[in-house]
């Protein structure tokens, strides 16, 4: 079944870029049914959508950081990426990676191509600091 | 933006007991809300996707309605794995996706 795994660094010092990379297994990210996003959770708070990618490249950001942060994908290596530049404090958290299931038409606002996260990864915690 | 409000924000029960959590939206999201289970240290579980539809692998006991502004989750008979954190998160405005607050289901 499908698979997905985040991976990058745990410590990521103030000021500079935090990179992720989440690896697809188990099927193709290269599916034109699905598109595939990021996802973030400060210790004992809540979930922040960061952003999302369809395998063509396309990309949706939070306009709360779409100025610091950059989604792409490797469709050779089945792994779609996150960059967040500028980093502080309050980016530490756990940063997962999902899959968003198809939105049937008559679900949401015309035009939505996505619906809800189906599978996720198991996360990754990604301190700020010096 | 859309802004999701769950309540309560948290929530003591017994097992056994039939539990709801409410989510409502600033503004009409047709049906684009699913709601997630979270446990301590665990990625969050999809329950409920398109307000109602209950994702494969989910218990029945666990069903979703609503739909416009005014959204619940309800727990028909509450067991002791379900005392967990749940989100609702909507997907109406794309390109944008916010998530509710959370409400911690305790054990009473």
């Amino acid at each position: 079944q499908l698979q997905l795994q985040e991976s990058g660094p745990g410590l990521v010092k103030p000021s500079e870029t935090l990179s992720l990379t989440c690896t697809v297994s188990g099927g193709s990210i290269s599916s034109s049914s699905y598109y595939w996003g990021w996802i973030r959770q400060p210790p004992g708070k809540g979930l922040e959508w960061i952003g999302s990618i369809y395998y063509s490249g396309s990309t949706y950001y939070n306009p709360s950081l779409k100025s610091r942060v950059t989604i792409s994908v490797d469709t050779s290596k089945n792994q779609f990426s996150l960059k967040l530049s500028s980093v502080t404090a309050a980016d530490t958290a756990v940063y997962y990676c999902a899959r968003h299931i198809p939105s049937p038409p008559g679900i949401a606002a015309a035009g939505t191509p996505w619906g809800a996260f189906d599978i996720w990864g198991q996360g990754t915690m990604v301190t700020v600091s010096s | 933006a859309i802004q999701l409000t769950q309540s309560p924000s948290s929530l003591s029960a017994s097992v056994g007991d039939r539990v709801t959590i409410t989510c409502r939206a600033s503004q009409g999201i047709s049906s684009a809300l699913a709601w997630y289970q979270q446990k301590p240290g665990k990625a969050p579980k999809l329950l409920i996707y398109d307000a109602s539809s209950l994702e494969s692998g989910v218990p029945s006991r666990f069903s979703g309605s609503g739909s416009g502004t005014d959204f619940t989750l309800t727990i028909s008979s509450l067991q002791p794995e379900d005392f967990a954190t749940y989100y609702c998160q909507q997907f109406n405005s794309y390109p944008t996706i916010t998530f509710g607050q959370g409400t911690r289901l305790e054990i009473k």
